[in-house]
């Protein structure tokens, strides 16, 4: 059974850093990773999404990477600001039989300081 | 552009009652998607449908129904009512199974 683990479980830093988000998983038998944006109480917003067969992908001042061979991703976001408070989730789909419904991991929890 | 369309968006109900949620995929999507998120937890797959046939089941309790009618929108229906059911459930949909997209969810409370 895929399993997905977020490190940290919160974060806070200052407006302007640069930080890292990390995203294990058990299984390397993936579809694809997604990582999402969840603001308190609301739906779920999709920041990128990355292929088994891809290295990376870049939206504006985030970049994911995967490492499908280690089971790790990582979201990286450039010159945090304090609208990007909010919860982080990564979620991982397999690539055949019940497995293609996502896995959640438990999401980091970042709050950015003015 | 179009997106998941869920309803209602809250929903009240007691101990032992039903509750009918409503999905509406992004047009042309053939796949759907349940999820439950419990307060402070990770979203959980409940089940997913594809072209009107459940394709995946995950940790849906017994006293929950779901399908996918013709045009492909989707209802999830839940019997007997526990103060554990409440919690946000999310739609998403797909094109076969390829990137999901969420709805804005409908928030359960069951007193």
């Amino acid at each position: 059974k895929q399993e997905v683990t977020q490190i940290p479980a919160a974060l806070s830093v200052p407006e302007g850093e640069n930080l890292v988000l990390n995203c294990s998983f058990t299984d390397s038998a993936i579809y694809n990773l997604q990582w999402f944006r969840q603001d308190p109480g609301k739906g779920l917003t999709s920041l990128l999404l990355i292929q088994s067969s891809q290295r990376e992908q870049t939206s504006g001042r985030l970049n994911a990477s995967l490492d499908k061979s280690s089971g790790r991703s990582t979201l990286y976001i450039a010159a945090s600001q304090p609208g990007d408070s909010a919860t982080y989730l990564c979620a991982v789909r397999g690539s055949s039989g019940s497995a293609r419904q996502l896995t959640f991991g438990s999401g980091t929890q970042l709050t950015v300081l003015p | 552009a179009a997106g998941v369309i869920q309803s209602p968006r809250h929903l009240i109900k007691e101990k032992r009652e039903t509750a009918t949620l409503k999905c509406y995929p992004i047009p042309r999507h053939d796949t759907v998607y349940w999820y439950q998120q419990g307060p402070g937890q990770d979203p959980q797959f409940l089940i997913s449908f594809y072209e009107k046939m459940q394709s995946d089941k995950g940790s849906i309790p017994d006293r929950f129904s779901a399908q996918q009618f013709s045009d492909y929108h989707s209802e999830l229906n839940m019997s007997s009512l526990e103060l554990g059911d409440s919690a946000l459930y999310f739609c998403a949909s797909s094109l076969e199974f390829h990137e999901q997209y969420f709805g804005p969810g409908t928030r359960l409370t069951v007193t």
